[in-house]
């Protein structure tokens, strides 16, 4: 059973640009949680998305962020427009359908702003 | 905000157990305690989690006093890859919104030397 998997496993764009970071939940997992790290920072939660559902977005910056987890295929966040500031790892976890259960952490997206 | 102190960084020797503490005062009987670690540059890591009795698992034990307003991970052999950051969390049962998420802090950084 494979496990999270996050691509590209670094990104790199300049200011401006969209940077699109996709999430591959385990196999049977529906939740999907997005929290980022800032450089020597702590991990900030970010969202929390169930199948074709936003079910917590209260860690999302109010603009340019978004993310999706459609019937099929990956979960997206997308920033538009980014800024260095948006420099960061960008973590991906997934649960099975019946969590309280312990999150699953992929190897993360390194995105750098030039 | 975490809901939880730890100290900031620990030393530990190989082959010893490594104790970390975790204050939670103000948990509520409805919040579990959980523990991560995080390896360098790598996606956090579930180790245990607890509600009340003492958990353990073949990773580490989970000590929580029975006021449940501390708890203490032990890693009773610790080895150099355990080198990491520890955080513990805790997390309310019940609502989907409300676990969904984690709320990670600083964290304790153990470093296990020779």
């Amino acid at each position: 059973n494979a496990g999270v998997m996050q691509n590209p496993r670094h990104l790199v764009r300049r200011r401006g640009q969209e940077a699109r970071l996709r999430c591959s939940p385990m196999k049977g997992h529906s939740h999907v949680y997005w929290y980022r790290q800032l450089p020597e920072e702590g991990l900030k939660f970010m969202v929390y998305l169930q199948k074709e559902n936003i079910i917590d977005e209260s860690g999302m910056p109010k603009e340019r962020f978004s993310a999706e987890f459609p019937k099929e295929g990956p979960s997206i966040l997308r920033i538009q427009q980014v800024v260095r500031g948006d420099s960061a790892a960008y973590f991906c976890a997934s649960s099975p359908r019946t969590s309280l259960n312990e999150q699953f952490f992929g190897p993360g997206t390194r995105l750098t702003v030039l | 905000d975490a809901k939880t102190t730890q100290p900031p960084s620990m030393d530990c020797a190989e082959g010893r157990a490594a104790n970390l503490p975790c204050n939670h005062s103000t948990i509520s009987g409805n919040e579990y305690v959980y523990w991560y670690r995080q390896i360098h540059s790598q996606g956090p890591q579930y180790i245990i989690h607890g509600l009340k009795n003492n958990e353990t698992n073949e990773m580490a034990s989970l000590i929580i006093t029975e006021d449940r307003k501390s708890s203490t991970l032990i890693l009773p052999h610790a080895t150099l890859r355990d080198t990491a950051v520890y955080y513990c969390i805790v997390r309310a049962a019940g609502a989907t919104d409300s676990w969904g998420k984690l709320q990670f802090g600083a964290g304790t950084q153990v470093v296990v030397t020779p």
